[in-house]
């Protein structure tokens, strides 16, 4: 079975610079999560989504960061413009259903490491 | 504010020895809390414990949960130079999973 596929695997970009993470999730898992993980610290949630549907964005910082997943698959997330605090892994993680629950183990990509200088 | 808290942070072990990792929580809704490991990449997913009292074994890895006292301990006996990695617990609530900040773990030869 396919994992959860991300890409770019890295990024260096200046800051104000934007930058784009593609996600494709495992075949037939209609949740689909990005995780922010700085150094030294848990994954943070930033969005969730059910299908195309947004579930939980509260901690997404809508100033600077979106996310889209148009046709409930794959998904980008972009931030725009960078700042040097968002340096940091971002996991795309995707489940069965709602994640967690007896059967939907969530799985997470390998991440994609970005560094803003 | 929900939180869910790992200690120790870092732990330094030889090899052969056993260690406990504990994970406390305080959430609204519990659904379920699960244990990862994560070296260099991805968290790689170890053990979900819904119900107290319940032992989840693994090889030399395993885990319960008490939800009275809302934790739980990831005991690994034997360890392994392998077994070097962040152990991450996450709590599941809803449709909410709560990171901790994770125990890093080191087997030295």
């Amino acid at each position: 079975e396919a994992g959860v596929a991300q890409s770019p695997r890295y990024k260096i970009i200046e800051k104000r610079q934007s930058v784009a993470f593609w996600c494709n999730p495992i075949s037939g898992h209609a949740t689909l999560y990005w995780y922010q993980q700085i150094l030294g610290q848990g994954p943070k949630l930033l969005i969730q989504f059910q299908n195309n549907g947004v579930v939980d964005d509260s901690q997404l910082p809508k100033d600077r960061f979106s996310a889209e997943r148009l046709k409930g698959v794959d998904s980008t997330l972009k931030i725009q413009p960078a700042k040097l605090e968002d340096s940091a892994v971002y996991l795309c993680a995707s489940s069965l259903g709602l994640g967690g629950r007896s059967g939907n183990t969530i799985y997470f990509g390998e991440g994609s490491w970005l560094t803003v200088v | 504010e929900d939180k869910v808290v790992q200690s120790p942070l870092s732990l330094v072990v030889h090899e052969g020895d056993t260690v406990t990792l504990n994970c406390s929580y305080e959430v609204t809704n519990f659904r379920s809390l699960l244990w990862y490991k994560q070296e260099k990449k991805a968290p790689t997913f170890l053990f979900m414990l819904t119900s107290s009292g319940i032992e989840k074994k693994s090889g030399r890895l395993s885990s319960i949960l008490d939800k009275k006292e809302l934790f739980s301990i990831l005991n690994i006996t034997a360890t392994q130079t392998g077994d070097s990695a962040v152990y991450l617990c996450a709590v599941e609530e809803r449709e909410k999973l709560t990171f901790g900040t994770g125990t890093r773990l080191t087997i030295i030869p």
